[in-house]
């Protein structure tokens, strides 16, 4: 089956660094995408890991385990408006382009 | 103007009544897809289609129907819409020429309430 989890909520500090971490385990793989979704609004892509390792984008990086079935996402100097909902998604095997969505990480910054 | 839009935005309707959410792109993408959104549950994938020709169904496209009228416009329909069908409803499009590093980009959402 295919199944992807991540932690319901998370709560950090402003300025602060945090780490939102998701596990997975699909039928295929080509790529695990993180998104960010502000309250009622559109996800929005952040990033996109294929291989194993960091990728870094500014203050944000997604690391990826291919093996250990694992990925994060860090945060860091943690801003106001980076309370949002983070999602993981797989993208399926094979040419569909089909993503698989975690339930969502929503992460509340406070001052 | 935005690249990805769906309408309407809101709706409120009555159990037993057809409505269309229309999603329109300027991206040039060929693929486009419909999705909902449920506290707790994610995004889940209701049809996804590659082109006017090629449309499949998703994991929970029972009691959902689409139509893709043209490369820029895919349209969902609730044949006879029931309460648990209230959900915030996202059209994503994406290219296949990227690659593997294709990425799903999504429209404003339309929240539906069915009474």
């Amino acid at each position: 089956g295919q199944n992807i989890d991540q932690p319901t909520e998370m709560t950090a500090t402003e300025g602060a660094i945090v780490q939102i971490n998701c596990t997975y385990q699909t039928s295929g793989f080509n790529g695990l995408f993180w998104y960010q979704q502000h309250a009622g609004e559109a996800p929005t892509f952040l990033s996109y890991n294929v291989l194993d390792g960091l990728e870094e984008k500014g203050r944000f990086s997604s690391f990826l385990s291919r093996s250990k079935g694992y990925s994060y996402l860090l945060l860091k100097e943690l801003q106001m408006k980076d309370s949002a909902s983070y999602l993981c998604a797989v993208r399926d095997g094979g040419n569909t382009g089909k993503l698989i969505f975690g339930q969502g990480t929503t992460l509340q910054v406070k001052p | 103007d935005a690249d990805v839009t769906q309408t309407p935005r809101n709706r409120i309707t009555k159990t037993g009544k057809r409505i269309m959410l229309e999603c329109s792109q300027t991206k040039g993408h060929d693929r486009m897809y419909w999705y909902r959104q449920d506290p707790g549950l994610g995004l889940r994938l209701i049809y996804y289609s590659f082109d006017v020709k090629d449309i499949n169904k998703g994991e929970i496209s029972d009691g959902y129907s689409v139509s893709r009228q043209a490369q820029a416009k895919f349209s969902l329909s609730l044949e006879s819409a029931i309460p648990n069908q209230t959900a915030l409803y996202f059209c994503a499009t994406s290219d296949f020429r990227t690659g593997y590093q294709e990425t799903q980009y999504f429209g404003p959402g339309t929240r539906l309430l069915v009474l």
